[in-house]
């Protein structure tokens, strides 16, 4: 598909269990952005990819949480050591250019419950 | 830090009439962008109408357009001649300015579009 994919679609770990949360790009595309979106809220940013580098993660909660983008293609956001406050739907997105000209494409997200 | 307010949690239309969803947004930055983005229930975010904030003239595209009021700092998106398929929660995002893109999202307005 052309569009952005993420997986799994949902997931439900036990508190204390760590998690792995994938984002595949649209092809050739440099920027990539995670965020967290609470129920009943917007989407909130997390992090900021130029193609491997991390240029911005001052939206990550807590050094539980991890992101990377060895390849400059897919990403991998992972969360150690859940905790409730983690359920949410994590969205990625991706953009061909850095700079807001440019439209992030956004992924259908991955639905994390805590239990 | 920037902050994005949609004052109407929900919102409903009748199909083919005219509904507008407010937002409010504040911002310390000179130039900026701002934005309507759709989530159908399916979550997969799609951009509706952007708006740069030096641009005096509103934005439009086919059916949507905008109210762009920067010293008012506010940004309100019009539908006209509303459709069953416009029915979504609809986010006003801003950009962060600088070197990073992130976006910014209110807490939403979701629109019901009535037969």
């Amino acid at each position: 598909g052309a569009g952005v994919s993420q997986s799994p679609r949902y997931k439900v770990a036990k508190r204390g269990q760590d998690v792995a949360l994938r984002c595949d790009p649209i092809s050739g595309h440099v920027s990539l952005f995670w965020y967290q979106q609470a129920l009943g809220q917007g989407p909130e940013f997390l992090t900021y990819f130029q193609n491997e580098a991390q240029l911005d993660k001052s939206g990550l909660p807590s050094d539980r949480f991890f992101a990377e983008r060895p390849e400059g293609s897919v990403s991998t956001l992972k969360i150690q050591r859940t905790q409730q406050e983690d359920s949410a739907v994590y969205l990625c997105a991706s953009s061909f250019q850095a700079g807001v000209l440019y439209e992030q494409y956004f992924g259908p997200g991955t639905r994390l419950t805590v239990t | 830090a920037q902050t994005v307010t949609q004052s109407q949690p929900e919102m409903s239309v009748q199909e083919a009439e005219t509904v507008t969803l407010s937002c409010t947004y504040d911002t310390s930055e000179s130039d900026y962008y701002l934005f309507w983005y759709k989530q159908p229930p399916s979550r997969q975010m799609i951009l509706v109408i952007r708006q740069e904030a030096y641009k005096q003239q509103n934005a439009t595209e086919n059916r949507f357009s905008v109210n762009f009021q920067k010293a008012a700092k506010s940004f309100s998106l019009k539908i006209s001649d509303s459709q069953l398929g416009d029915a979504a929660m609809y986010f006003c995002a801003s950009d962060s300015g600088g070197s990073n893109y992130k976006l910014t999202f209110g807490k939403g307005t979701l629109l019901t579009v009535n037969p």
